[in-house]
Order: C-alpha cells, then structure tokens, then sequence
C-alpha cells in the first residue's frame, strides 16, 4: 500500500529560527515528489517538486532534500517568519502505466511565534 | 489571470442525500483532479481527469464519480452521502504530464449532518 508519513506532526519555534520537517514514502514507482504549505481554510500551494535524479531543490528560504535510495525527503526552512505558520504536506506521485495517482502525507502543523 | 475556481464554496447536506461540486481550472490547464481533505488530515486523492478522460482514481467506493466536460470544467458527484463524507474538497487544475504543476483551487467545504 503506498503511503506518505510525516514528522513531527507539528511543531513550534520561535521567529526566525531555522527548522527541518521530514517525509517518509512507501510509493512505487516514484515518478516525483512536492512540499506544498497550506495554510488554514485554503487549498495547499506549491514549494518544490523533486524528481528521482534530484537531490535538493530551493526556493528562497525553503530547501528541499529527496533520497531516493532510502525514500526519504526533508524540508527545511530557514530564518522562520510568522507567515511560515501553515500545515506542510508531502506529496509523492506514483505512476502505474498512464494511470497517476498521488498519495499525501497527513502534514507538520507549524506555528511561527514572535 | 484568475487562478482555479470551485462553487460553492459551503454546503450543508443530510445524509442520503446528493451533491454536485463544481471546479474550472485555470485557463489553458487541461487537467482536473480532486481531493478530499478531512479535518486534521492531508488530502486524500479521488480522481484525475485529463481532456475529459479518467487517468487516475483513489479508493474511493462507487458513491464518488466525476467527469470533465469539454472547456475542461469538472463536476465532482458524490451519491447516497455520509456523515463521513464531511470534508473540504479540493480541486486542483495542470496541464498535462506527470511533472506538471498542479494548483488548488480554495475548496468547497461539505457538511453532512
């Protein structure tokens, strides 16, 4: 059964601190993999997308890591502002023939204090 | 540019009942897929649509069912409904392939009481 688990389920920091969320999958075949943030009430927007030959990808203060070999991947997000409270989700894609099908992880809870 | 749109945006429903929910994408995407997201929980994948054809389906029962009509809207339908099928129901829109982008349209929040 392919699933996506997340840790820690949430978490809290102070503003600016820097922090480092984690996504385990059991998805196969892999074709890619997302961090999306969602914040409260609003649909999930799009940080990174990592395919098998990636290792990091960044997006301004988000860096993304993808271990293929151990299925695992990391978000880290640097210099921690109260914006960067939202829900972050993992998000791995599975292929089957034409068929594509996505399975999200449950997300980390993050709340930003001043 | 208008990103994707979902209507309605509440509903309140009694079990047994049925309910459409409808999405258009954004202009240009060609692909609709739909999610739904229980209260503490990620999404949850119900269908992927691609010019106007299934391309991949959640486990989902029978009680779900979609289709995407020719400007590329979709309709979401879920029958004989469950307290259990309360939830926020996502729409996202792309263009095609496995690598594209999908973006979320703000959801429809269903009640079942």
């Amino acid at each position: 059964k392919n699933q996506v688990e997340q840790s820690p389920q949430s978490l809290i920091i102070l503003e600016g601190k820097n922090c480092t969320l984690q996504c385990n999958y059991t998805v196969s075949p892999f074709s890619n993999l997302r961090w999306y943030k969602q914040d409260t009430g609003r649909g999930p927007v799009s940080l990174t997308i990592m395919t098998f030959s990636e290792n990091t990808k960044s997006n301004g203060r988000y860096t993304a890591t993808l271990d293929a070999d151990t299925k695992q991947s990391s978000l880290h997000i640097t210099a921690s502002q109260l914006s960067d409270s939202a829900s972050y989700i993992c998000v791995v894609t599975g292929t089957s023939g034409s068929a594509r099908q996505l399975t999200f992880g449950s997300g980390t809870q993050l709340t930003v204090l001043p | 540019d208008a990103g994707v749109t979902q209507s309605p945006t509440h509903l309140i429903k009694t079990r047994g009942q049925h309910v459409t929910l409808r999405c258009s994408p954004i202009s240009g995407h060609k692909s609709v897929s739909w999610y739904q997201q229980v209260l503490g929980q990620g999404p949850q994948f119900i269908f992927q649509y691609y010019e106007k054809e299934e391309r991949g389906r959640g486990n989902f029962p029978d009680r779900f069912s979609a289709r995407q009509f020719p400007n590329y809207s979709s309709e979401l339908n879920v029958n004989a409904l469950l307290l259990g099928d309360s939830a926020l129901y996502l729409c996202a829109s792309s263009l095609e392939g496995l690598r594209a982008e999908q973006y979320f349209g703000p959801g429809t929040r269903l009640t079942v009481t």
